[in-house]
C-alpha cells in the first residue's frame, strides 16, 4: 500500500522568510496530492493540492512542486506571517476506491 | 468545510462503555472517513465508506465499528474493547466521481475516557 513521510517535523522561519515542507511517497498509482493546514484544536483545512498531471501550482503565497518520477512533492510558502504558523499535513492518494494516506505532519512556528 | 457536521464536540466515556460519535453531512458526497488524531499525532485511518452499506477497515479498525445506513450519514461507535481511546476524532467526506478530490473535515469530537 501507499506509504507517504514528511520532513522535516518541525519548522521554524523569521517572519517573512520562506519555508519548504517535503512529502515523498510511495505507490506510483498516486495521482492526486492535497495539502492541509490544522491550527489547534481545529480540523484540517485544505490550502492547495495538485494532480499528477501537473508539474507546478501557485496561489497567492503558497505554492506545491510534484516530480512524479522521484515521488515527490513540495509545499511552499513565501513571505510567511504569524497566522502561518500551524500543523501541515500532506496526502496522496490514487484513483477511485482507495482511501487517502496522510503524513505525519510538519509543525510550522513563524516567528515575528 | 461547511455542510459536514459532528456531534458532539466533546464527550466523556466511562471505562466499559460503548459511545456513538455522529457525522452528518449535506454535501452529496458519496465517501466518508474516520480518523483518530493524538496529541501531536498524524492522521490515523478507523474506517472508511464509498457507499451506502459498504464500509471498510482502516489502519486502526480494532474495538470501533461503523454503519452507513443513509449516504449522509456515518456514525462511529467506540467500544469497550478499544482500550485507549481518548483522542480527537475527524470524519471527513469526499465527492467520488471517477477522480479522487479533496477531503472535507467535520470539526471533529474530542472523547475522554474517565
Amino acid at each position: 500500500g501507499e506509504n507517504v513521510e514528511q520532513h522535516p517535523s518541525t519548522l521554524s522561519v523569521q517572519e517573512g522568510d520562506s519555508a519548504v515542507i517535503k512529502c515523498t511517497y510511495s505507490d506510483s498509482a498516486s495521482n492526486y496530492f492535497p495539502w492541509y493546514k490544522q491550527e489547534l484544536g481545529k480540523r484540517p483545512q485544505l490550502i492547495i493540492d495538485i494532480r499528477s498531471n501537473v508539474g507546478e501550482k501557485k496561489d497567492q503565497r503558497i505554492a506545491v512542486t510534484l516530480n512524479k518520477t522521484a515521488k515527490h512533492f513540495s509545499l511552499h510558502i513565501t513571505e510567511t506571517q504569524p497566522e502561518d504558523s500551524a500543523v501541515y499535513f500532506c496526502a496522496a492518494r490514487t484513483s477511485y476506491g482507495q482511501n487517502f494516506v496522510f503524513g505525519p505532519g510538519t509543525r510550522l512556528s513563524v516567528l515575528p | 468545510d461547511g455542510g459536514i457536521t459532528q456531534s458532539p464536540k466533546y464527550l466523556f466515556r466511562k471505562e466499559g462503555q460503548n459511545v456513538t460519535l455522529s457525522c452528518e453531512q449535506n454535501l452529496n458526497h458519496d465517501a466518508m472517513y474516520w480518523y483518530r488524531q493524538d496529541p501531536g499525532q498524524g492522521l490515523r485511518l478507523i474506517y472508511y465508506s464509498q457507499i451506502v452499506n459498504d464500509f471498510q477497515k482502516g489502519d486502526i479498525a480494532e474495538g470501533y465499528s461503523v454503519s452507513r445506513e443513509k449516504k449522509e450519514s456515518f456514525p462511529l461507535t467506540v467500544t469497550s474493547a478499544q482500550k485507549n481511546p481518548t483522542a480527537f476524532y475527524l470524519c471527513a467526506s469526499s465527492i467520488d466521481r471517477g477522480i479522487a478530490n479533496e477531503q472535507f473535515f467535520g470539526p471533529g469530537t474530542r472523547l475522554t475516557v474517565l
